[in-house]
């Protein structure tokens, strides 16, 4: 079955760590994105890539690095300059020329200890 | 930049009709999308305005003004299961970069 596949689900990390956030996709898709959702809030926009070894940063990339080596993959390092990492973070891809629906895996809730 | 503002939240009792409104600010616009969350869970994809009108889809529509950059999601014959959050969201016609609105929390009570 096609879909967009986050891991882990769940997430501790260290003040100071640097972790990394895995999202694989299946659909053959060229777009995918990052999005941060605090608690009863909206979808902030982190990093997108249209294509392979390419990426912008969204509104909130501060603190944040990506890479897209591969169609398939774009994962999301939380680096230790981010202050407040306690977040859910959701990936999502889309059809780059038909930009009409975009799926999302299932999020990492990461939290600091 | 982009902007989406929608209210925070609704309540509405269950079977009847509740419209969640949605204004934007883009940079280039190419169409506006509807997703819902439940709590906890991944945001899905509900439907997709390109042109001014109304689209319906089973018990959900989805309208749009691009004159107006405004849009509505229509939901009728409200059941309990549609207590959720729903997100419009942009993409900019520059890229694929997809921004969403902060979210209507919907309440739908016996």
């Amino acid at each position: 079955d096609g879909g967009i596949t986050q891991s882990p689900k769940y997430l501790f990390r260290k003040e100071g760590q640097n972790v990394t956030l895995s999202c694989e996709q299946n659909l053959n898709h060229d777009a995918m994105y990052w999005y941060r959702q605090d608690p009863g809030q909206g979808l902030r926009l982190i990093y997108y890539s249209q294509i392979v070894n390419d990426f912008q940063k969204g509104d909130i990339a501060e603190g944040y690095s990506v890479s897209r080596e591969k169609k398939e993959s774009f994962p999301l390092t939380v680096t230790s300059a981010q202050k407040n990492p306690t977040a859910f973070y959701l990936c999502a891809s889309s059809l780059r020329h038909l930009n009409t629906e975009a799926f999302f895996g299932q999020g990492t809730r990461l939290t600091v200890v | 930049g982009q902007s989406l503002e929608q209210p925070s939240e609704v309540t509405a009792v269950e079977g009847a009709i509740v419209q969640i409104n949605c204004t934007y600010q883009t940079s280039g616009f190419y169409g506006l999308s509807w997703y819902q969350q439940h709590d906890g869970g991944a945001p899905t994809f509900l439907s997709y305005n390109a042109l001014d009108g109304l689209e319906e889809t089973g018990r959900f529509s989805s309208f749009l003004s691009r004159s107006d950059s405004y849009g509505y999601l229509l939901l009728q014959e409200l059941q309990m299961k549609d207590s959720a959050s729903y997100f419009c969201a942009v993409f900019n016609n520059a890229g694929n970069m997809l921004t969403f609105g902060g979210g209507t929390r919907l309440m739908v009570k016996p």
